[in-house]
């Protein structure tokens, strides 16, 4: 079963500091994306990655960065928080297989920016 | 880019009714239309799916249509059940043009009363 973990579920942040949020998934997928989620809004697509060392700015990608140095690990940054970027966090990994493409989520963050 | 909307955002049905969300896309190039759902407190998961080259897909009580030339198409569940109740988004992709990155509805919040 394939795994996307997020490293918290919840987090609680100042305005101003730098945030970090980790996402590691184990089947060896080659995309990986960063999505956030708030009410009526949907899924929005920050950033996201088809291999190593390389990413594509998504709808949204003001205010945050990515890194991808090793395959299995996606992680979003924020480099000064802002209250704006209290949202559900999602990442997500995927392969591409007979021509679809199906994501497979992590649980999410909950991060709030108080 | 891609712009996807998605309607109704809230939608009561009674139990054994059918249920149907509408959505359109505005990139005649997107040829992927998935559809997922959220249940309360969980990650998003793919239902089912369409490619552009085919008109209508079913599994079970699951079923999607899709209209290229209106650029709309539709999920529709017949003889609802409680746990078919969840937020449900659709999606739209480029799979061969472009970046392959899902750009999602806005979500419709699907409440089956028992």
């Amino acid at each position: 079963d394939v795994k996307v973990t997020q490293s918290s579920r919840y987090l609680v942040k100042r305005t101003g500091e730098k945030v970090f949020l980790e996402c590691v998934q184990d089947m060896d997928h080659e995309n990986m994306f960063w999505y956030r989620q708030d009410p009526g809004l949907g899924l929005r697509l920050i950033y996201f990655s088809y291999d190593v060392k390389m990413k594509e700015k998504g709808d949204i990608p003001e205010g945050y960065s990515v890194s991808r140095e090793k395959k299995e690990r996606f992680s979003l940054i924020l480099e000064s928080a802002s209250t704006n970027q209290t949202s559900m966090y999602l990442c997500a990994s995927s392969f591409i297989g007979t021509g679809v493409e199906k994501l497979f989520f992590g649980s999410g963050t909950q991060l709030s920016v108080l | 880019g891609e712009n996807v909307e998605q309607h109704p955002s809230t939608l009561s049905v009674q139990e054994g009714d059918s249920a149907v969300i509408k959505c359109t896309y505005s990139d005649s190039a997107s040829n992927y239309f998935p559809w997922y759902k959220q249940e309360l407190g969980k990650r998003p998961q793919l239902i089912i799916d369409i490619r552009s080259n085919v008109g209508e897909k079913k599994d079970q009580r699951i079923a999607v249509t899709l209209n290229k030339t209106a650029k709309h198409f539709s999920l529709h569940i017949t003889e609802t059940q409680p746990e078919d109740s969840a937020v449900y988004f659709c999606a739209a992709c480029a799979m061969d043009t472009g970046r392959r990155a899902l750009t999602f509805g806005s979500g419709t919040r699907l409440q089956v009363q028992p």
